[in-house]
């Protein structure tokens, strides 16, 4: 069965400081790959998304990622961070299909990120 | 356009108890899927409905169960209500039922059990 690990549960980051998040699957076939963004007492919201094409992938709010195959992750980056990205990260797999739900999205545990000023 | 909006945005019900939750997609998404997000983890997949029909389940009891209306609205609905049941309720809609169509949420349901 799939499987995401997002590593450390809470990452701290000062203002304008690298932001990096990490997503590792564990599929021998690549899935879709997603992040998504929660803020409190809110639902999710897309950042980026990769199906195929270019491995570097670019989202909303400044935010990167880049897939690699041979290391099975998917982290997120962005070079500078603000106050208003401190919210819980959650990193998503589906399936490529072959029987069984396709809508299923497998999320890891999520990492929330504190901005200090 | 109006995102994914679901009904009501807070619950509070006895042990025992039944629930329904509503759920209205983004207009043209034809597939709506169902996530439980207890405190402190991710989302965990219950259902996915595409045309009214359920396309995949995920590892829940029977006591949930769901259903997708012709203007594709769905509702979840739990019965026999346990504490554990207590957690926030995601709908998310999707255009088609693909894995490479990305799924927009709603701000949820959040449902307590006393």
């Amino acid at each position: 069965a799939q499987s995401v690990t997002q590593l450390g549960s809470h990452v701290s980051v000062s203002e304008g400081a690298l932001v990096l998040l990490r997503c590792n699957y564990s599929s021998s076939v690549p899935p879709y790959l997603f992040w998504y963004v929660q803020y409190p007492n809110q639902g999710l919201q897309l950042l980026l998304k990769y199906t195929t094409g270019a491995t570097l992938v670019k989202g909303i709010n400044g935010f990167e990622a880049e897939f690699k195959k041979s290391e099975t992750s998917f982290h997120l980056t962005k070079p500078s961070a603000h106050m208003s990205d401190a919210a819980e990260y959650f990193c998503a797999v589906s399936d490529r299909g072959y029987g069984g739900s396709q809508g299923n999205l497998i999320f890891g545990k999520g990492t929330k990120l504190s901005v200090k000023p | 356009d109006a995102g994914v909006t679901q009904s009501p945005t807070h619950l509070i019900k006895t042990r025992g108890q039944h629930v329904t939750l509503r759920c209205s997609p983004i207009s043209g998404h034809k597939s709506v899927s169902w996530y439980q997000q207890v405190l402190g983890q991710g989302p965990q997949f219950i259902f996915q409905y595409y045309e009214k029909e359920e396309r995949g389940r995920g590892n829940f009891p029977d006591r949930f169960s769901a259903r997708q209306f012709p203007n594709y609205s769905s509702e979840l609905n739990v019965n026999a209500l346990l504490l554990g049941d207590s957690a926030l309720y995601l709908c998310a809609s999707s255009q088609g039922e693909l894995g490479n169509q990305p799924q927009h949420f709603g701000d949820g349901t959040r449902l307590s059990i006393l």
